[in-house]
């Protein structure tokens, strides 16, 4: 099992940026994707991007595209989101999650670890 | 876009009663189809991945079936712990969570 150990809450005003980190250990950095998934308050699930640190590549969803930068640092098994131009509607929980680079043994992608999630506060 | 519909959007079950939650895919996704529950201020927490395997660790009341596009999570006897929001995933393309299912108490 890998351990996903993320930043702590911050509070950020309109039209600021935030960037949040999640610590990997227990696992092979390289070899895992990392997502970043948000919760607005008493609301579903939204994938925002991951980012495969092996190749450095990252892919977002169109809602976030422009605004959301994912990246990674290997040296330290950290992947990072930073989101931009926030607004009060990005007031929500952010969580990082890791699948397997090219899937399970079989496969199969999905999301065995997630971090603790960080509370993210925009208001002004 | 792949989209995910779940249905009901919330249900009140007793300790002990088999519950079924349904999940659409708006095409085909073959059994790239995993299910987690959330617990109130808790990450999410992986059940089942590929429509019916059993993650590690999970009990087995908790089971995972497909027809076509439709997939159903069931909890044979539901327990006292189970009581969560229930979230369908597909990973056939980018990642794409469903509306979630609230299990609560009756």
């Amino acid at each position: 099992q890998v351990q996903l150990v993320q930043s702590g809450a911050e509070v950020r005003k309109p039209g600021s940026s935030v960037k949040v980190s999640c610590k990997a250990s227990g696992g092979t950095f390289s070899s895992y994707v990392f997502s970043w998934v948000r919760q607005a308050p008493g609301q579903g699930l939204e994938w925002m991007g991951g980012i495969i640190p092996m190749f450095d590549t990252a892919t977002y969803a169109q809602n976030f595209q422009g605004r959301v930068t994912i990246t990674a640092d290997e040296s330290t098994s950290t992947a990072y989101m930073e989101l931009s131009s926030l607004r009060s509607e990005d007031t929500a929980v952010y969580y990082c999650a890791r699948e397997d680079l090219g899937g399970d043994s079989t496969g199969y992608y999905y999301f065995p670890d997630w971090g603790q999630g960080t509370l993210i506060t925009v208001s002004s | 876009d792949i989209q995910m519909t779940q249905s009901p959007s919330s249900l009140s079950a007793s300790v002990g009663d088999r519950v079924t939650i349904t999940c659409r895919a708006s095409q085909s996704i073959s059994t790239y189809l995993n299910w987690y529950q959330q617990k109130p201020g808790k990450a999410p927490k992986l059940l089942i991945y590929a429509a019916s395997s059993l993650q590690s660790g999970v009990p087995s009341r908790f089971s995972g079936s497909r027809s076509g596009t439709e997939f159903t999570l069931t909890i044979s006897s539901l327990q006292p712990e189970d009581f969560a929001t229930y979230y369908c995933q597909q990973s056939y393309t980018t990642p794409h969570f469903g509306p979630g299912t609230k299990v609560n108490i009756k």
